[in-house]
């Protein structure tokens, strides 16, 4: 089945710690996206690529960091310099040609502070 | 700045009445204007796309339409499992998605 994987579902994270959330996508879309969502909040952009090896900061980008090596992959890194990182993280893929432009969403990671 | 805004937050229906959802959008080069649903916990889950203005989708007893600065989510009869958050979106011509904050809909048995 084609789709976007986001791994683990659920993370705790140290105080001061670095952590990798994992995004796979097999839709063969060019462009993925990582989102932050807060309680009864809205889609929040942290991170956008449009192809592989470039990426663009998003509206809160600061504290995290992406790399793009292969198509089907885009990891977000929540550093220790994000004061805040309890939250739902979306990742998201989309084609960036074509008729259809619509993004299609993995199932999310909740990353809990302990 | 481009931007989305949807009304009402939260929205209560009895079973089977029926209601509108409103996104209203300011966004620059707008190329696509998309609907989607979120249950709690779960990822959002694509429901309509919409690319120009007078355009209408149709799925179940929801339908999507949009106008030059608003698009509207139509829900006819609405069930309980229609219970969700929809969220709405533009896309500013590939470039990224810009979300509203969503619409809580309950649906009373």
């Amino acid at each position: 089945d084609g789709g976007i994987t986001q791994s683990p579902k659920y993370l705790f994270r140290k105080e001061g710690q670095n952590v990798t959330l994992s995004c796979e996508q097999n839709l063969n879309h060019d462009a993925m996206y990582w989102y932050r969502q807060d309680p009864g909040q809205g889609l929040r952009l942290i991170y956008y690529s449009q192809i592989v090896n470039d990426f663009q900061k998003g509206d809160i980008a600061e504290g995290y960091s992406v790399s793009r090596e292969k198509k089907e992959s885009f990891p977000l890194t929540v550093t220790s310099a994000q004061k805040n990182p309890t939250a739902f993280y979306l990742c998201a893929s989309s084609t960036t040609s074509g008729g259809n432009t619509e993004a299609f969403f993995g199932q999310g990671t909740r990353l809990t502070v302990v | 700045e481009d931007q989305v805004t949807q009304s009402p937050e939260a929205l209560r229906l009895q079973e089977g009445e029926s209601s509108s959802l409103n996104c209203s959008y300011t966004v620059s080069g707008l190329r696509g204007l998309f609907w989607y649903r979120q249950d709690p916990g779960k990822g959002p889950e694509f429901l309509f796309t919409l690319y120009s203005a007078g355009e209408e989708k149709e799925k179940e007893r929801l339908k999507a339409t949009l106008t030059k600065k608003e698009s509207f989510l139509h829900i006819t009869a609405p069930k309980p499992e229609d219970s969700a958050t929809y969220l709405c979106a533009g896309d500013n011509y590939g470039q990224n998605f810009v979300f509203g904050p969503g619409t809580r809909l309950s649906v009373l048995p």
